[in-house]
């Protein structure tokens, strides 16, 4: 069956310090991988999509970026977080022309 | 780009009230319908979700929806709340097979 992890759970960062946050998933290849940002009151916001290794697409122009360097893994970072990155991050898969979304457990990130 | 409109931000109901919570969505081409819950602490899952066909969808725990193309809704009703119902619901809309649009969420608050 098909798995999706995600760490760290949760993570405090001082301002100006770098991000890495990781996402894998199991048991599926050529996933579509999605990072979306959860805020209060604003829903789910996509961030970035990929279909494939070394493809992404950005939805919202930020502070982060995204990178896939394997079939499986889907990285969010940052080189310098603000504080308006604090939030609630969730990593997701589709199947690639798949009809159904799983989402892994996600990170709260805390930019002190 | 389209959006996605959940028109109640918070609800609160009696143990037994039947539900309705509204959803509409501004694409006009072909679109996915879901909905999406996330009870306290835990991850979101999926409720019910709409492709084609039969425009009443069956969910789990009872919840159902309705797809109106007309009216450009997907609202999620459930007959008789529980007090365990009480939990985050996201209608998201996919455009094609990827890049889910959630709305903002409606956070049911169910009253024993």
């Amino acid at each position: 069956s098909q798995t999706i992890h995600q760490w760290p759970a949760t993570l405090v960062q001082p301002v100006g310090s770098p991000l890495s946050l990781e996402c894998t998933v199991e048991g599926t290849s050529n996933p579509n991988l999605y990072w979306y940002r959860q805020a209060a009151g604003r829903g789910l916001q996509l961030l970035f999509y990929s279909v494939g290794i070394g493809q992404i697409s950005s939805e919202v122009p930020q502070n982060l970026s995204a990178s896939r360097p394997q079939d499986r893994q889907f990285i969010l970072s940052s080189k310098k977080l603000l504080l308006s990155d604090s939030g609630f991050y969730l990593c997701a898969w589709s199947a690639a022309g798949g009809r159904g979304y799983t989402f892994g457990s996600g990170t709260r990130l805390t930019v002190v | 780009a389209q959006s996605v409109s959940q028109h109640n931000h918070h609800v609160i109901l009696s143990e037994a009230a039947s539900l309705e919570l509204g959803c509409n969505y501004s694409y006009g081409g072909t679109v996915n319908l879901f909905w999406y819950v996330q009870y306290p602490g835990q991850h979101l899952q999926l409720l019910l979700k709409y492709f084609s066909g039969d425009p009443l969808v069956k969910g789990i725990k009872g919840f159902e929806a309705e797809f109106i193309k007309s009216k450009f809704s997907f609202n999620l009703r459930k007959p008789s709340v529980q007090w365990s119902d009480t939990a985050e619901y996201f209608c998201a809309v996919g455009e094609g097979f990827q890049k889910l649009v959630f709305g903002t969420g409606t956070r049911l608050l169910v009253s024993p």
